[in-house]
């Protein structure tokens, strides 16, 4: 079945570490996203990619970085330089950049900081 | 900027009764489409029903319906026939001509037998 998977679904960074989530789909679709949900906050926009070896900063982009060199991987690494990164990390792609038809998402990775 | 309000951060429903989620936005674009996703404890989101703004008639899935007034930009979900496996977090969710998804805060929604 297609899908996203989403690894590890627990992470554990400590302090001054870069971590990389991975994001891999098997959906054939161009377009894929990293959001951050926090408490009572919704999901923000980390980095988005809408085709290959392209990709643009979403809202809170600072202490983060991405790559997509293949088109069924978007992995999410997290540095040191951000500094609160205790969360939940969800992926999501979608087809051709056309969100007007939703996304689909992952089942996300909870990263804490020890 | 677009931004998306949910008022409820709570509600609760008996079951087998009807609830409705308010969602309001704001936007100064014309053609965009609205989305309601729903979190479980899973935590996996599902995506529940959208609504394309040109259209005026109200999307429907099953037991899930929309109430979309464009002029007042409000999106509100309703939930007929309320079952236990309904409980969950519930999104509001707006597309921007960006191709950027910008979501609610959320509401919790909670289901009583």
């Amino acid at each position: 079945d297609g899908g996203i998977t989403q690894s590890p679904k627990y992470l554990f960074r400590k302090e001054g570490q870069n971590v990389t989530l991975s994001c891999e789909q098997n959906l054939n679709h161009d377009a894929m996203y990293w959001y951050r949900q926090d408490p009572g906050q919704g999901l923000r926009l980390i980095y988005y990619s809408q085709i290959v070896n392209d990709f643009q900063k979403g809202d809170i982009a600072e202490g983060y970085s991405v790559s997509r060199e293949k088109k069924e991987s978007f992995p999410l690494t997290v540095t040191s330089a951000q500094k609160n990164p205790t969360a939940f990390y969800l992926c999501a792609s979608s087809l051709g950049g056309g969100t007007a038809y939703g996304y689909t998402f992952g089942s996300g990775t909870r990263l804490t900081v020890v | 900027a677009q931004t998306v309000t949910q008022s409820q951060p709570e509600m609760s429903v008996q079951e087998a009764e009807t609830v409705t989620l308010s969602c309001t936005y704001d936007t100064s674009e014309s053609d965009y489409y609205l989305f309601w996703y729903k979190q479980p404890p899973s935590r996996q989101m599902i995506l529940v029903i959208r609504q394309e703004a040109y259209k005026q008639q109200n999307a429907t899935e099953n037991r899930f319906s929309v109430n979309f007034q464009k002029a007042a930009k409000s999106f509100s979900l309703k939930i007929s026939d309320s079952q236990l496996g309904d409980a969950a977090m519930y999104f509001c969710a707006y597309r921007t001509s960006y191709d950027k998804v910008i979501f609610g805060p959320g509401t919790s929604l909670s289901v009583i037998p």
